[in-house]
C-alpha cells in the first residue's frame, strides 16, 4: 500500500524558515518523481514543486522560486521541502504527492498534509 | 502554459447523475488531465487520468460510478448514482513541460 506521511509543519514568523519532510512507503521510491502541492485556507490546490526520481530535474512555481528548495533522499525514501524567507501568503496545508510513471506532474497518490502558518 | 476552467459549484440529487466540466485553454485542447476529489477536511484523492480521446484510467479503489469523457477542449467527470460521500470539491489538473496546473475546483453539493 502506498503511503505518504508529511511532517515538519508549524507556526513560523515572516522571514523565517521551515523544512518539511515526506516519508514514503509501499513503492520503489527512486522510480517516481515526487511533488509538493499546497492549499491556502479556503482556497484551491496550487502546485509548488516537482523533483524527478533521480533528483536531477527540479521545477518550481514562480511564487516560490528562489525561496524554496526541494530535495530527496532515495536511501531513506524521503522527500524534503526547505522553505526560506517565508511570507504570510505561504500559509497553507502542504501535501506531498507521488507522480504517475507516465508524467511527472500527474499526481496519483497524496499524503494527508502538514499545515504551515506564517504569522508574527 | 495551459489554463483549466471549472464551474465553481454544482448540485444534484442523491441517486442521480452529475457531469462536471473542465475546459482547457486555447492551444491546449489535446492535453491529458487528471481528476482529483477532496472531501471536506480531507486530503485530495486521485480519481483518474483522462485523455483527449476520452480514454480514462481510474485510480485504485475508485468506484465504477465515476467515469470520464472528452469533447474538444472539454474534459468531463460523470458521477452516477450519487451518494452522500460524493459531496466534495473536484479539481482537474494538467501540466506542460515544467509546470503543474490546477483548475479552480468545483464544489459539488448532493441534495
Amino acid at each position: 500500500e502506498v503511503q505518504l506521511v508529511e511532517s515538519g509543519g508549524g507556526l513560523e514568523q515572516p522571514g523565517g524558515s521551515l523544512r518539511l519532510s515526506c516519508a514514503a512507503s509501499g513503492f520503489i521510491f527512486s522510480n517516481y518523481a515526487m511533488s509538493w502541492v499546497r492549499q491556502a485556507p479556503g482556497k484551491g490546490l496550487e502546485w509548488v514543486s516537482t523533483i524527478s526520481g533521480s533528483g536531477g530535474n527540479i521545477y518550481f512555481a514562480d511564487s516560490v522560486r528562489g525561496r524554496f528548495a526541494v530535495s530527496r533522499d532515495n536511501s531513506k525514501k524521503t522527500l524534503y521541502l526547505q522553505m526560506n524567507s517565508l511570507r504570510a501568503e505561504d500559509t497553507a496545508i502542504f501535501y506531498c504527492a507521488r507522480s504517475d510513471l507516465i508524467a511527472d506532474f500527474l499526481f496519483d497518490y497524496w499524503g494527508q498534509g502538514t499545515p504551515v502558518t506564517v504569522s508574527s | 502554459q495551459p489554463v483549466l476552467t471549472q464551474s465553481s459549484s454544482a448540485s444534484a440529487s442523491l441517486g442521480s447523475s452529475v457531469k462536471l466540466t473542465c475546459t482547457l485553454s486555447r492551444g491546449h485542447s489535446s492535453y491529458l488531465i487528471a481528476w482529483h476529489q477532496q472531501q471536506p477536511g480531507k486530503a485530495p484523492r486521485y480519481l483518474m487520468k483522462l485523455e483527449g480521446s476520452g480514454t480514462y484510467n481510474k485510480g485504485s479503489g475508485v468506484p465504477d460510478r465515476f467515469s470520464g469523457s472528452s469533447s474538444g477542449a472539454d474534459r468531463y467527470l460523470t458521477i452516477s448514482n450519487l451518494q452522500s460521500e460524493d459531496e466534495a470539491d473536484y479539481y482537474c489538473e494538467t501540466w506542460d513541460s515544467k509546470t503543474g496546473v490546477f483548475g479552480g475546483g468545483t464544489k459539488l453539493t448532493v441534495l
